[in-house]
């Protein structure tokens, strides 16, 4: 079975830097992208980046280009994603999903609230 | 960075059927098709359907996708309680390299 685990909640202060971990189990770590995904309070859905674990290799959202990093740790089975020069915008429930056709695993989320 | 366009809100009755649009352009429903995601309040998104009508094991027969140029179409008949979600479609956009989402639809079943 496949399980994507996410690190806990996060209460940043405005300008700091946020990291997220997603740890990954029950398929081929290497074989799928892992996006990550992030919904505001009461919004949509929207697309930060992915990264592919077999090679590190990134692609990211214009919107997050220059503030955020997508990292994975193949040891360990997780990926990251870190995002700085936060602002209360930045408030929202973080998910990591994987690709395989669509994104037919997600993590269970990680909420982040940003507040001075 | 351009979504798609979906309708905020669906309601229909019980038992009946339902057909959520999401429209695209020819870079991204109109190129790959699209995928559909449900969400019940609090819990991550569940796929349904990917590439216009692929669906993953265990999602219910009672849904099924489409697409027709740049719009891409699902239907859920027999609606029951738990059909009552937010809808979001997804794609791949090739000239933005990126993954675009649909606003989502809030389904209702009366």
């Amino acid at each position: 079975q496949v399980y994507l685990v996410q690190s806990g909640a996060e209460v940043k202060r405005p300008g700091a830097s946020l990291k997220v971990s997603c740890k990954a189990s029950g398929y081929t770590f290497s074989g799928s992208f892992m996006h990550w995904v992030r919904q505001a309070p009461g919004q949509g859905l929207e697309w930060m980046g992915c990264v592919n674990p077999g090679n590190g290799g990134t692609q990211y959202a214009q919107k997050f280009q220059g503030r955020v990093t997508m990292t994975r740790d193949t040891s360990i089975s997780t990926v990251y994603v870190e995002l700085s020069g936060l602002t209360s915008d930045d408030a929202a429930v973080y998910y990591c999903a994987r690709e395989s056709g669509g994104f037919d695993y997600w993590g269970q989320g990680t909420l982040v609230t940003v507040s001075s | 960075q351009a979504g798609l366009t979906q309708p905020p809100s669906v309601s229909t009755g019980l038992r009946q059927t339902a057909t959520l649009t999401c429209t695209g352009n020819s870079n991204n429903v109109g190129n790959e098709g699209a995928a559909w995601l449900q969400q019940h309040q609090g819990h991550p998104p569940k796929l349904l359907s990917y590439r216009n009508n692929n669906r993953p094991s265990g999602i219910s027969e009672r849904l099924s996708a489409s697409r027709s140029g740049n719009t891409a179409s699902l239907t859920i008949t027999g609606l029951q309680p738990e059909d009552e979600a937010d809808y979001y479609c997804s794609a791949w956009d090739s000239s933005l390299s990126a993954w675009v989402f649909g606003g989502g639809t809030k389904l209702t079943v009366l």
